[in-house]
């Protein structure tokens, strides 16, 4: 596509219930990254595929944090069992992939707000 | 681990004239790439510049222009004839091979008409 589109743009969940947020990135594009962005703690870095590559999960902060990648493509990212404090936009990113030069340029989508009650 | 640190929360700068956002960094790696990023009120980001460490020529796009100190580890953001279009907080950035980045916690700027 012609940038990185994100689903659904805003979400309202009730505290314990689960949410999908999904991120399609720019064709061809090989990495993808998911952050989240909350008035206390700032743009976090959560989670990173980079082709077949094992995700570098470094950045999840719980167990109720999981993300896939299918066939190189689409990511969902899976917050189960949500909590208030997990109200945050969360962005996704794409690139290239490559270490060094212009392609390791990330774009980003527009986000999605989640709201926790 | 890298930090960012942008010490001015919010600036405001009145349309046609110049103001310099600041940021620092801290890292004990040689080899990494510094990045300006736009977030306005619609909530994507957009690149504003980018800095590779390993080139002492400061990075120029446009009104954009950065003053990139390697010893001190700072990496200041200029913009030249600022436009109304440019209110939006500003993210200085760091990444280094792994690609993820690390971000400043912002400055909120407003041009003034």
């Amino acid at each position: 596509g012609a940038g990185v589109s994100q689903s659904p743009s805003n979400k309202v969940t009730e505290k314990g219930k689960d949410v999908e947020l999904r991120c399609d990135p720019i064709s061809g594009h090989t990495a993808l990254y998911w952050y989240r962005q909350s008035l206390g703690q700032g743009l976090e870095f959560l989670i990173y595929f980079q082709g077949n590559s094992a995700p570098d999960k470094s950045g999840l902060p719980s167990d109720r944090f999981s993300a896939e990648r299918t066939g190189g493509s689409v990511s969902t990212l899976t917050i189960q069992r949500t909590q208030q404090e997990d109200s945050a936009v969360y962005l996704c990113a794409s690139s290239w992939g490559v270490a060094g030069g212009p392609k390791n340029i990330q774009y980003f989508g527009a986000g999605t707000r989640l709201s926790v009650l | 681990a890298q930090t960012v640190t942008q010490s001015q929360p919010e600036m405001s700068v009145q349309e046609a004239e110049t103001v310099t956002l600041s940021c620092t960094y801290d890292t004990s790696e040689s080899n990494y790439y510094l990045f300006w990023y736009k977030q306005p009120p619609s909530r994507q980001m957009i690149l504003v510049i980018r800095q590779e460490a390993y080139k002492q020529q400061n990075a120029t796009e446009n009104r954009f222009s950065v003053n990139f100190q390697k010893a001190a580890k700072s990496f200041s953001l200029k913009i030249s004839d600022s436009q109304l279009g440019d209110t939006a907080m500003y993210f200085c950035a760091f990444a280094n091979a792994g690609n993820m980045l690390t971000f400043g916690g912002g400055t909120r700027l407003m041009v003034k008409p």
